[in-house]
């Protein structure tokens, strides 16, 4: 069965750097999101984007995040100057389907980020 | 906005035995889905169970089926015949014409053997 994948599965970084996750997507899917879940919490919703451009976004998704779709395969999260508390798992999903909601999402592994 | 409440942080259940996890949404569309994820402790989603809002009929997907209540915004799942690979963490989840997952706090759920 197809998968979400998403690498790296462990980002360390220092504070005020710059990370980039990536994810790959379900090949025949059109919708992609990011997800990122504090430990110990509820996973909440960043950002979706359908036809090379953003659909929706939360209110966390702020100056300091973007992504990107740069070769029609991989679906980037940019952090721009890292904060402690953006320590936090992030899940890449993805969907079909020309109705969104009507498809459900397939998230991959997840990828751990630690700001120290 | 859509919001998702499960009102049970942890649960637990003997092996074989069935087990009720609660969950109730609000929102204000007519057409929605509502969805059931486990996440085991290697923190991957996996999709349990999907409900449409527009069927009346209840979702059934081999051990696991849930309890549709469009009128009182309810959506229990139940787990039959608990295994030992059914703990784990599951998010209630709800999503209307946006595309936006709305997850509620999760229910930990224990299996004893």
């Amino acid at each position: 069965e197809p998968e979400v994948t998403q690498t790296p599965s462990h980002q360390v970084t220092q504070m005020g750097q710059e990370v980039i996750l990536r994810c790959v997507p379900i090949s025949n899917h059109l919708y992609f999101y990011w997800y990122r879940q504090i430990l110990g919490q509820k996973v909440e919703f960043l950002v979706s984007f359908y036809n090379n451009e953003i659909s929706e976004k939360s209110e966390i998704f702020d100056d300091q995040f973007s992504v990107e779709r740069p070769d029609g395969s991989n679906f980037t999260l940019k952090i721009r100057s890292t904060k402690l508390e953006d320590s936090a798992m992030y899940f890449c999903a993805s969907s079909g389907g020309s109705r969104s909601y009507n498809s459900p999402l397939h998230f991959g592994n997840g990828t751990r980020l630690t700001v120290t | 906005a859509q919001t998702v409440t499960q009102s049970q942080p942890e649960m637990s259940v003997q092996e074989a035995e069935t087990v009720t996890l609660s969950c109730t949404y609000d929102t204000s569309e007519s057409d929605y889905y509502l969805f059931w994820y486990k996440q085991p402790p290697s923190r991957q989603m996996i999709l349990v169970i999907r409900q449409e809002a527009y069927k009346q009929q209840n979702a059934t997907e081999n051990r696991f089926s849930v309890n549709f209540q469009k009128a009182a915004k309810s959506f229990s799942l139940k787990i039959s015949d608990s295994q030992l690979g059914d703990a784990a963490m599951y998010f209630c989840a709800s999503r209307t014409s946006g595309s936006r997952l709305t997850f509620g706090e999760g229910t930990q759920l224990t299996v004893n053997p």
